[in-house]
C-alpha cells in the first residue's frame, strides 16, 4: 500500500468547515483514499472513501486532486462532536489489509 | 456499532492465564479482524479470517491464535497472557476484501494484563 501524509494534529473552529489534507503521492491507480476517524476510546468510523472523482455523504465531502497524488476530507460545518483522530489511508483489495498510520488530531474549538 | 458486538468490554487478568475474547457480527460478512491498538503504534492487525476456518495472520500475531467456526463469531485467544499484551483490542467486518469494501469496527475491550 501507498503511504500516507497528514499533519499530527489540526484545530478548527466550531461551526465553520474543516479541511483535512493527505498526501498520497504514490498511490497507484487502483488504489481507493479512504477516511475513518476515531473518538477517543470508541473503535474506528468509517467516512468515505473514492478512487478517482469526489464523493459526498451526509458525514463528509472527499475532494482528490486530478493527479491522485492528495486529497482534502472537508466536514462542512465542524461540531464540538467532530473532535477526533482522522485518519486517511490508501489501499487496494485482495491482501492488503486495512493499515492505519498516526492520523491527525482534529480539536474543534468554540 | 450496529451489527458488530465485543465482549467483554473490559477485562483485567493475570499474567501466564489464557484469555479469549470473542467478537459477534449479525451481518454475515465473509470477513473479520482482529486488531490492537496501543499508545505509540496505533492499530496493528493481529490475526483476520476470510471465511469459516479460514485465517491468516496479521502483523503482530505472535501469542495470539484465532478460531472462527461460525460465520458471526470470530475468536481471539492469548494462550497465555503476558503484561505486553495490555492493550485495546479491536474487531471488524467486511463483506469482502475488494478495495471498495470498507471496515465496521466494533467498540473496542480493554483488556489489562496483571
Amino acid at each position: 500500500d501507498a503511504k500516507t501524509t497528514q499533519p499530527p494534529s489540526m484545530d478548527c473552529a466550531e461551526g465553520r468547515a474543516a479541511n483535512l489534507p493527505c498526501n498520497h503521492s504514490t498511490i497507484s491507480g487502483n488504489e481507493y483514499v479512504y477516511w475513518y476517524r476515531q473518538i477517543h476510546s470508541q473503535g474506528p468510523q468509517y467516512i468515505i472513501h473514492g478512487l478517482k472523482n469526489n464523493e459526498t455523504n451526509e458525514m463528509a465531502s472527499l475532494i482528490i486532486t486530478e493527479d491522485r497524488k492528495s486529497s482534502t476530507l472537508i466536514l462542512p460545518h465542524a461540531t464540538l462532536r467532530d473532535t477526533a483522530v482522522y485518519y486517511c489511508i490508501v489501499r487496494v483489495g485482495g491482501n492488503n489489509r486495512l493499515a492505519f498510520g498516526k492520523g491527525n488530531q482534529v480539536v474543534v474549538i468554540p | 456499532d450496529a451489527g458488530i458486538t465485543q465482549s467483554p468490554r473490559h477485562k483485567v487478568t493475570e499474567t501466564g492465564t489464557p484469555v479469549t475474547l470473542r467478537c459477534h457480527q449479525t451481518e454475515n460478512h465473509r470477513y473479520m479482524y482482529w486488531y490492537r491498538q496501543d499508545p505509540g503504534h496505533g492499530l496493528r492487525l493481529i490475526h483476520y479470517s476470510y471465511g469459516v476456518k479460514d485465517t491468516d495472520k496479521g502483523e503482530v500475531s505472535d501469542g495470539y491464535s484465532v478460531s472462527r467456526s461460525k460465520t458471526e463469531d470470530f475468536l481471539l485467544t492469548l494462550e497465555s497472557a503476558t503484561s505486553s499484551q495490555t492493550s485495546v483490542y479491536f474487531c471488524a467486518i467486511s463483506e469482502g476484501d475488494r478495495a471498495n469494501y470498507g471496515y465496521t469496527f466494533g467498540s473496542g475491550t480493554r483488556l489489562t494484563v496483571v
